[in-house]
Order: structure tokens, then C-alpha cells, then sequence
């Protein structure tokens, strides 16, 4: 199957600080990347989805501001969460498909820690 | 609101039986209903999928049964395994893009 990569796999940062998880799609290229939040042991949450080009849409409750998407390729989204939190503190996964109408593959997910 | 509900919350199975998770949506519009494995520090990985034009869709010991009238489907694990001990999640997604709505996860446990 596709794979999806995400870097980094956990991050430790300090509160106020800002800091950048990206998501890569290594054999395909994905014009729709989607961003998703899971709290321990709790489901996923979908957060935005990603344009390639044009920015990205956000579902209700997210803070655009505080949640930076951005999708300068083909092959990359990043997010930036500014500002971080304590309670930003979660596991942050990415997915897209080869093409539409097709299985939406993950990343192995990003592990954010604010201290 | 809650579009995707799933149950049980978690579930203990002997090795060998069946496993058996079950899913309810709310909103019509849902086309294609997968069923993703997560375990712990991971990103979920697709296990099957079904879209509402089939009752029943087999893959290995995994199978998804869908009622569409009672906007039900679940997911069967056959002859199940210590090894399949994980979370497991059902969800759903309407039009051509994989914009996915989870259900609240099932905590397998098979034991030996």
C-alpha cells in the first residue's frame, strides 16, 4: 500500500513555543491531506483538511490561528501548532489517498508533549 | 453530535473465538465504511471496507456485515488471535474523499 510518513514520530516542546509536525506522502502525490487529533485512549478527531495550493478548512471548534496547515506540495503538508499548551498535548495524525475514491492511508502519527 | 456509535468499549475474547464489534451512523449520505486497527503509539491501518451496495464483504478472517435499513454494520474477526489485540475503529466517509467521521474505538484483548 501507499505510504504516508510523518516527522517527527514525538516532539517535546515547551509551552509557548511553536512547533511543526510534517506529513509526506513517499510514492504518490495527494492533492487532500487530512489532519487528525486523538487524546489517550480516545478516538480520532478530524481537524482539517488539507488543500494543495489553497488553504486549508477547518472543522468546527479547531483554531485556525493556532493550528498553521499548510500544503506548498504535492507531497507535503505541515502543521504548526503556535503557542503550544499543555492542553495541546495529543497524538496528531495525518492521512491521504492515492487518488479519490480510494482508502485514506495514515502516518504513524506525531507525539506532542507540552511542558 | 455523534454520527458514527460503536460498541462495545472494549472486549475480551479466548484465542480461537469470535470477535464481534458493531457500529451504528446517523447520516445517510455516508458511502464507504472501513475498518481501521490501531495499536498503542500508531497511526490506524486499514483493515476492510464496505460501501452500502453490499451486505456482506469477507477479507481472511475479517468481515464486515452491513444493514443498510437499520444504518448498522460490524466487524467480525474469526479464529481470533492474541496478535489481533488492539483498537479498533469504525468509520465512515460520504463523496470521493476520505474525510473520515470515527466511531469511539473497541479495545480488543484475545487471550492465550
Amino acid at each position: 500500500g501507499a505510504v504516508v510518513s510523518q516527522h517527527p514520530s514525538w516532539v517535546i516542546c515547551k509551552s509557548g513555543t511553536s512547533v511543526k509536525i510534517e506529513c509526506r506522502s513517499l510514492d504518490f502525490q495527494a492533492t487532500t491531506m487530512f489532519w487528525y487529533r486523538q487524546f489517550p485512549k480516545q478516538s480520532l478527531m478530524l481537524m482539517a483538511t488539507s488543500n494543495e495550493g489553497s488553504k486549508a478548512t477547518y472543522e468546527q471548534g479547531v483554531e485556525k490561528d493556532k493550528f498553521l496547515i499548510n500544503h506548498a506540495s504535492l507531497t507535503l503538508s505541515t502543521l504548526t501548532v503556535t503557542s503550544a499548551h499543555p492542553e495541546d498535548s495529543s497524538f496528531y495524525i495525518c492521512s491521504a489517498s492515492l487518488q479519490l475514491n480510494t482508502e485514506a492511508f495514515f502516518g504513524q502519527g506525531t507525539r506532542l508533549t507540552v511542558v | 453530535q455523534q454520527q458514527v456509535k460503536q460498541s462495545p468499549q472494549s472486549l475480551i475474547v479466548q484465542k480461537g473465538g469470535i470477535s464481534i464489534i458493531n457500529c451504528a451512523y446517523e447520516n445517510t449520505a455516508f458511502d464507504y465504511f472501513p475498518w481501521y486497527q490501531q495499536f498503542p503509539g500508531k497511526g490506524p491501518a486499514l483493515l476492510i471496507a464496505i460501501r452500502p451496495d453490499v451486505s456482506e464483504k469477507k477479507e481472511g478472517r475479517f468481515t464486515i456485515s452491513f444493514n443498510k435499513s437499520a444504518k448498522q454494520f460490524s466487524l467480525h474477526i474469526m479464529d481470533s488471535q492474541p496478535g489481533d489485540s488492539a483498537t479498533y475503529f469504525c468509520a465512515a466517509s460520504k463523496g470521493s474523499a476520505r474525510q473520515l467521521t470515527f466511531g469511539s474505538g473497541t479495545q480488543l484483548t484475545v487471550l492465550p
